[in-house]
Formats: C-alpha cells, sequence, structure tokens
C-alpha cells in the first residue's frame, strides 16, 4: 500500500502561533492529497484537497486564510494552521487518493496538534 | 459533509465472542472500505467491499453490503483484546473520478476485555 508520512507527529503551541504539517508521499507522486480533521472522540471529517499546481479546494465551513494549504510538490503537500487558537487542537490527517474508483485509500499515520 | 452514521456507538464484549458493527449512508457509493484506529493512532485499512459485491471476507473479518438499505456492517469473530479500537466505515460517495474522497461514519468504540 500506498506509504505516507507526517510531520511533526505531535506538536504543542502556544495560541496566536502558527504551525506547519508537511505530508510526504515516500513511495508515489501524489497530485492530490486530502486533509483530514479529527476531534477528540470524533470522527474524521474532510477539511481540504490540496492540488499540485493549483489553489486548494475547502470543504464549507473551513476557513481557506486560516488553514493554509500547500501542494509544493509531487511528494511533499503542507497544512499552516495560521494563529491558532484551542479549538484548532485536533488531529490532522493526510491521505492521498487511491489509484482507482475501486481501490484503498491509506492515510498518514496524523499529527496531534495541542494548542494552549 | 454528509457523515454515515454507525451503530453501536460503544460495544464491550468479552474475549472470544464475535462483534458486529453497523454502518449506513446517505448516498451512491463505488465501494465501503473499513478502518480501524487505535487511541490516538491513524488508521488502519481494514477491508474493502465493492458497491457490487455483497460480501467479503479477511481473516477473523466479515464484511456486508446491502446497497438497498444503504447499510454495511462488520463482523470480528472470536475477538480479541487486541481488536480494542474505534472502527470506523467510509464511502466515496459515488463519484466517477479516481481516488474520491471519503465521508466517515462517526464510528464504534469496541472494547474486548480479557
Amino acid at each position: 500500500g500506498a506509504v505516507v508520512s507526517q510531520h511533526p507527529s505531535w506538536v504543542i503551541c502556544k495560541s496566536g502561533t502558527s504551525v506547519k504539517i508537511e505530508c510526504r508521499s515516500l513511495d508515489f507522486q501524489a497530485t492530490t492529497m486530502f486533509w483530514y480533521r479529527q476531534f477528540p472522540k470524533q470522527s474524521l471529517m474532510l477539511m481540504a484537497t490540496s492540488n499540485e499546481g493549483s489553489k486548494a479546494t475547502y470543504e464549507q465551513g473551513v476557513e481557506k486564510d486560516k488553514f493554509l494549504i500547500n501542494h509544493a510538490s509531487l511528494t511533499l503537500s503542507t497544512l499552516t494552521v495560521t494563529s491558532a487558537h484551542p479549538e484548532d487542537s485536533s488531529f490532522y490527517i493526510c491521505s492521498p487518493p487511491g489509484a482507482g474508483v475501486s481501490d484503498t485509500q491509506y492515510f498518514g499515520p496524523g499529527t496531534r496538534l495541542t494548542v494552549l | 459533509s454528509q457523515q454515515g452514521e454507525e451503530d453501536p456507538q460503544a460495544l464491550s464484549i468479552q474475549e472470544g465472542e464475535n462483534a458486529t458493527m453497523n454502518c449506513s449512508y446517505k448516498t451512491s457509493i463505488n465501494n465501503l472500505q473499513w478502518y480501524r484506529q487505535n487511541s490516538g493512532r491513524g488508521l488502519v485499512h481494514l477491508i474493502l467491499i465493492r458497491s457490487n459485491e455483497r460480501e467479503k471476507h479477511s481473516g477473523r473479518l466479515r464484511v456486508t453490503l446491502d446497497t438497498s438499505k444503504k447499510s454495511s456492517s462488520l463482523l470480528i469473530t472470536a475477538s480479541r483484546a487486541a481488536d480494542t479500537a474505534s472502527y470506523f466505515c467510509a464511502t466515496d460517495g459515488g463519484q466517477e473520478t479516481s481516488g474520491s474522497r471519503l465521508t466517515f461514519g462517526e464510528g464504534t468504540q469496541l472494547t474486548v476485555n480479557p
């Protein structure tokens, strides 16, 4: 299956600071990357989709100016949480699309963000 | 985005018993996937079932899919303490393009007591 890494695996920051999360595809090239968010004891919700060479697309209710997404290359997508607040504390997970409509989709190991 | 529903929300059983979790969804799909998540960890893919399939097995896992009822079930047989985790179903919304974004169910927290 696809190998995806995320860095950092966890981060604690002060309110008002910005945090960058990296998602790398290690054994394949990805023109698209899905970013999900999971609050404690809740399910995963799609936040946005990064696209190599074009702007990211955001789901309804997700602030694009707060969650900056950049698909820098075919192996790297980044999510920057700007001016983080405690309510942004969550588990952020990236996932490349499967190879076909009936293909398994794999997920990165996730990044736990805690904003104090 | 829409989310599916899963029941039960929490399930506690003894080792050796079977565990059944159900998932319902709202849109047409190409496939449905089940994932496991240990506390505070990433997702582990368990099994994928296509919309034209009705049942699929993988080891101790059995998944059924009823597209007429828009529902699926995951059965874990002979459960072990190591099966303790949250289980999520995820659907692709029936989009025709490859690599569709997934919509997740609310999850079932399974606890297997030794």
